[in-house]
Parts: structure tokens; sequence; C-alpha cells
């Protein structure tokens, strides 16, 4: 059965320093998919960034970066030059690409993540 | 903005009551996923609707049901409600059900039962 495991309940970081949250992931499947979402306080899930179990390139979106090691079954989320805005919580994700029945998102528990001034 | 609504954004109800929530997925999305987040907690899959069809299952019980209308829009129900599923609900609709497709999620339905 597919599992995410994120360790960090919550993390605290200067603003405008790097932030690595980390995300390892379980399954048996050789197709999958791996998401990172953000929830601030108001609930949204906001989607920042999709890496593929085939894709040979670690995944970016502007500020953002997956560190995707395959071997270790390891997902990290890197955010770049932290802002206050980035405070909220951070749900790392997975879909298996099942043959049959939905290829449903299986959440982690989440890293609060705090920006200090 | 992901141009997925929900509504309502909040309700109240009492144990043993029935609720509907409501989900309008993204232009051209359609595959519709319904979530449960209790509190402190990741979300939960409960089912997912492509093309009108359920195409899958989480582990709810058959109190939960749901539909998925021809515009994609789709509606979860939840009949003799429990004190348990109070939590936030959570609309994702996407492209299509591959596991490549990016969810995209709505600003959730929040629900108290009491």
């Amino acid at each position: 059965a597919q599992k995410i495991t994120q360790t960090q309940p919550g993390m605290f970081v200067q603003e405008k320093e790097a932030v690595t949250l980390d995300c390892t992931y379980d399954t048996s499947d050789q197709s999958y998919g791996l998401f990172w979402y953000k929830q601030p306080s108001s609930g949204e899930m906001i989607f920042l960034i999709y890496q593929g179990s085939y894709d040979e390139q670690n995944a970016t979106e502007g500020r953002y970066s997956l560190n995707f090691q395959k071997a270790r079954k390891s997902a990290n989320l890197v955010i770049s030059a932290s802002q206050l805005g980035d405070s909220a919580m951070y749900f790392c994700a997975m879909r298996e690409g099942k043959v049959q029945g939905a290829q449903k998102l299986v959440f982690g528990q989440g890293t609060r993540l705090t920006i200090n001034p | 903005e992901t141009g997925v609504t929900q509504s309502p954004t909040h309700l109240i109800k009492t144990r043993g009551q029935q609720v509907t929530l409501r989900c309008s997925s993204q232009s051209g999305h359609n595959t519709v996923s319904w979530y449960q987040q209790a509190l402190g907690q990741g979300p939960q899959f409960i089912f997912q609707y492509y093309r009108e069809e359920e195409n899958g299952r989480g582990n709810f019980p058959p109190r939960f049901s749901g539909l998925q209308f021809p515009n994609y829009s789709s509606e979860l129900n939840v009949n003799a409600l429990e004190l348990d599923d109070s939590a936030l609900y959570l609309c994702a609709s996407s492209l299509a059900w591959q596991y490549t497709d990016t969810q995209y999620f709505g600003p959730g339905t929040r629900l108290t039962v009491l």
C-alpha cells in the first residue's frame, strides 16, 4: 500500500533563508506521481509542484524545487528565499498509476512551516 | 484561484441529519475527487468521479455517496451524520483520472456536527 511520511511536524525559518521540507514515500508501483501542496490557514489546498516517477530531471517551479531521489524514495521540497507568505502547512502526496480504480492522492501528515521576520 | 468552487463554505448540522455539499470543477476538467480532512490530519480520499461514473472509493461507509453531473460538477451526500464526520471536505478537479494529472482543489466546506 502506498504511504507518505513527513517527519517534521514543524519548521521555523528566518525570512530569505532557504528551507527543505522532507518527504519519503513507499510504493511497489513503477509509475507514480509526487505532489506538494500548500495549505494556508484559510484551508484551500494550493498545488506547488509535481514530479513523475520517470522524470529524470528534478522539477522546478519558480522558488520551489523538488529534490527527487528515487532509490532512496524521497521527494523533498526546497523553497528558496523564503517569504512571510510562505508560512502555512505543507503536504507531500503521491498518486500511483494503478491499472484499475481511482488513482487517488495519498497525503502525508504535513509540516507546519513558520517564517520569522 | 483554481476555478474550483465549493458551497457552502461552512455548515453546522446535528447528529443523524443529512448533508449535501457541492463542487464545481475547473473548466475543461472531467474528473472530480472528494477528500475529508480531519483537524490536524492530511486529507483522506473518499471517492472519485470520472465522466459521471464513480471510478474508485476510499475506506468510507456507504452513507457517504456522490454524484457527478453532465457539466462535471459534483455533489457529496452524507446520511446519518456522526460527530466524527466533523471535518473540512475538499473537492478537487483534474483534466482526467491518470496519476500524472494534477488535482486542483477548491476552498473546502467546513462541516461541524453537534
